[in-house]
């Protein structure tokens, strides 16, 4: 299977920051790598489709970049709603594959 | 928008299968694939599965030999069966939609999930 190494699984952060969350993934994956958003009880929402496209209607504050098997998630001007947990995913390789998750929290 | 509704029995005894149905409304299930996703509580996202309209079928090799996924497109839903449960099973149960744009796919609409309880 593919892994997606997600880092950090948690970190603090205030409203106006700059949040940066990493996969790496375990082979190639082109950059067929998603970010979703998750609040608590809640379905998953996309992010970010094919490493770096926003989803429509996704704040222009999330950034999606590549640099090889590396993935990024930056959000800049952390908002209020924006305090969630975040995954990624590969839908290059069979089985997709998710990350372990990164909470945002206060 | 298209809306993706789970449905199951909320609680299933060791050994037994489970059954879930993930009704699609607003929009076709034609031309997508659907796909099942877990999560444990407090834990991370588990791909089952995806099936086409076709009904080809691809699953996870965790689960392959007690997942079957199918499709009826008269009554646009999707069902997974999981036989043989055990504690590990217990989760939330997520249906979500395929999105394929030529070279890439997401999941752009998600179910709200539906829970499982495991347990004699």
């Amino acid at each position: 299977d593919t892994q997606m190494t997600q880092s950090p699984s948690s970190l603090s952060a205030s409203v106006g920051d700059r949040v940066t969350i990493t996969c790496r993934a375990s082979q190639p994956v082109s950059n067929y790598v998603s970010w979703y958003q998750q609040k608590s009880g809640k379905a998953p929402k996309v992010l970010i489709y094919a490493a770096s496209t926003l989803q429509s209607g996704v704040p222009l504050r999330f950034r999606g970049s590549r640099s090889g098997t590396d993935f990024t998630l930056t959000i800049n001007n952390l908002q209020p709603e924006d305090f969630a947990t975040y995954f990624c995913q590969q839908t290059y390789n069979l089985p997709w594959t998710f990350g372990q998750g990164t909470k945002v929290e206060f | 928008q298209v809306q993706l509704q789970e449905s199951g029995p909320g609680l299933v005894k060791p050994s037994e299968t489970l059954s879930l149905i993930c009704t699609v409304s607003r929009g076709s299930i034609r031309s997508y694939y659907w796909s099942w996703v877990r999560q444990a509580a407090g834990k991370g996202l588990e791909w089952i599965g995806r099936i086409s309209t076709s009904g080809r079928v691809d699953y996870n090799p965790s689960l392959e030999t007690r997942v079957t996924m199918a499709i009826d497109t008269s009554k646009n839903q999707v069902s997974l069966n999981v036989n043989s449960v055990n504690v590990a099973d217990a989760a939330m149960y997520f249906c979500a939609r395929v999105f394929y744009n030529g070279y890439e796919s997401h999941f752009d609409y998600w179910g709200q999930g539906t829970p499982v309880a495991v347990s004699s």
